[in-house]
């Protein structure tokens, strides 16, 4: 079975560009989460897709958006990137559950951002 | 708010030495719970998890963690530490319905 799979592994921007990120995930399952892991800052939470719909959102601008395609992949766009946006981050997803159901993430390599 | 505290920011062992990671969460409802392991630049890998039952749970690599509700905690513990195990730990806590919220992580340095 094929894990999470992320794409690029490293990408370079400047000040004020826009970045995508792509996230594809474990197959059959259908929520994916990205998280941002500055230096020194842990797992910071961004954005929760399931079904194709946001269900949650960490604090963070609304620079920072995303979708989730009808086969789950999933983007995350960073707008106006910022000198402070540069850190790895990662994609998970985990299988689909109802209100009650009990599941574990699964994570992909990630994303290195540089912001020069 | 739920919410995961990881006391220890880093840890430093000697190989061979044992090791005992501590993890707290505040949480109105049984939790789930996870630890999982990050090597220098790459994702997370889970090392065991908590759904419900025996309170002490066996993960890979030789982990081990328990659930004390109690005291609201699920420690990760290793008998004995090899230098491979040198990395960055986290702990999780999963709401049912999959909202997860983590610590800010513990590392880990192992010398010889």
């Amino acid at each position: 079975e094929a894990g999470v799979t992320q794409s690029p592994t490293h990408l370079i921007k400047t000040r004020g560009q826009q970045a995508t990120l792509r996230c594809s995930p474990i197959s059959g399952h259908t929520s994916v989460y990205w998280y941002q892991q500055a230096l020194g800052l842990g797992l910071q939470f961004l954005l929760w897709y399931d079904e194709g719909e946001e269900r949650n959102r960490g604090n963070f601008p609304p620079r920072f958006s995303g979708r989730q395609f009808p086969n789950y992949s999933s983007e995350l766009n960073v707008n106006a990137l910022e000198l402070e946006d540069s850190a790895l981050y990662l994609c998970a997803s985990t299988r689909t559950g109802g209100p009650s159901s009990y599941n574990e993430q699964f994570f992909g390599p990630g994303t290195r951002l540089t912001v020069l | 708010a739920q919410s995961v505290t990881q006391p220890d920011i880093h840890i430093t062992v000697s190989e061979g030495a044992s090791l005992e990671l501590r993890c707290n969460y505040s949480y109105g409802a049984t939790p789930y719970l996870f630890w999982y392991v990050q090597s220098p630049g790459q994702g997370l890998q889970l090392l065991l998890k908590y759904f419900s039952g025996d309170t002490l749970v066996q993960g890979i690599k030789g982990f081990e963690a328990e659930f004390k509700r109690s005291q609201s905690s699920f420690n990760l513990r290793k008998p004995s530490v090899h230098w491979s195990d040198a990395a960055e730990y986290f702990c999780a806590v999963g709401e049912t319905g999959n909202q997860f919220y983590f610590g800010t992580g513990t590392s880990l340095t192992v010398i010889p």
